[in-house]
């Protein structure tokens, strides 16, 4: 049972836009910023976006993030066969004093 | 372009000490802080806990009294223990800058006699 809760999947169309939630606490979301993480099948994660709504250099700007409350969400618009695969939330938790995931979500490209 | 690269036994025996290096290519590790992750096969990401450059760490309130973390600045590492292991700690390991702005490829660790 992740601290954070995300939806175990979630899909959508070329073209089509998709959002992925991420639900926490006060403790976690609602008083600390948020990263997401990619994982592609037997990679490593690489971070797509930081402090809730920022992209590191590289990630297209079709991935976009929010956060709103105790809650999160990364969007993805045009999307990609290529996006097909895993994400994750993540944030600090100052009750655990550490950091929590979520699930993850895996994104499927029908 | 910095690297990370994570390093040691790919078998534990049960009750024994997991140990795994994360050696830093293009930064110094004396900067930033640096972080192990660990997910078990088919399943999510858990943090294991993070190290300052100062030496102050931040560890998993569910592994924290197995696990210890260094620094080692001549060599530009740092480390990973974890005592007592089961069969639930096997999973890959990963090591991380910062919360996790660059990774690590990973390494297998199964804990198995």
């Amino acid at each position: 049972q992740s601290v954070l809760t995300q939806p175990p999947s979630a899909s959508g169309t070329p073209g089509q836009r998709v959002i992925i939630s991420c639900s926490g606490s006060s403790s976690n979301i609602g008083s600390n910023p948020v990263n997401w993480y990619q994982q592609l099948p037997g990679t490593a994660p690489r971070l797509l976006i930081y402090t809730n709504n920022q992209r590191p250099s590289g990630v297209p700007d079709r991935f976009s993030g929010s956060k709103s409350g105790t809650s999160a969400s990364l969007a993805i618009s045009g999307l990609q066969s290529e996006d097909e695969t895993d994400y994750y939330c993540a944030a600090w938790d100052g009750s655990l004093s550490g950091v929590v995931f979520g699930g993850g979500t895996t994104l499927t490209v029908l | 372009q910095v690297q990370l690269q994570e390093s040691g036994p790919g078998l534990v025996k049960p009750l024994e000490t997991l140990s795994l290096t994360c050696t830093v290519s293009g930064d110094s590790i004396s900067s930033h802080y640096w972080s192990w992750i660990r997910q078990p096969a088919g399943k999510g990401l858990e943090w294991i806990g993070r190290m300052y450059s100062s030496g102050g760490t931040n560890y998993n309130p569910s592994l924290k009294s197995r696990v210890s973390m260094s620094l080692d600045t001549s060599k530009n590492q740092f480390s990973l223990k974890l005592t007592s292991v089961t069969a639930a700690d096997t999973a890959v390991y990963f090591c991380t800058k910062g919360a996790g702005d660059l990774w690590g490829q990973g390494t297998l660790v199964t804990v198995s006699s």
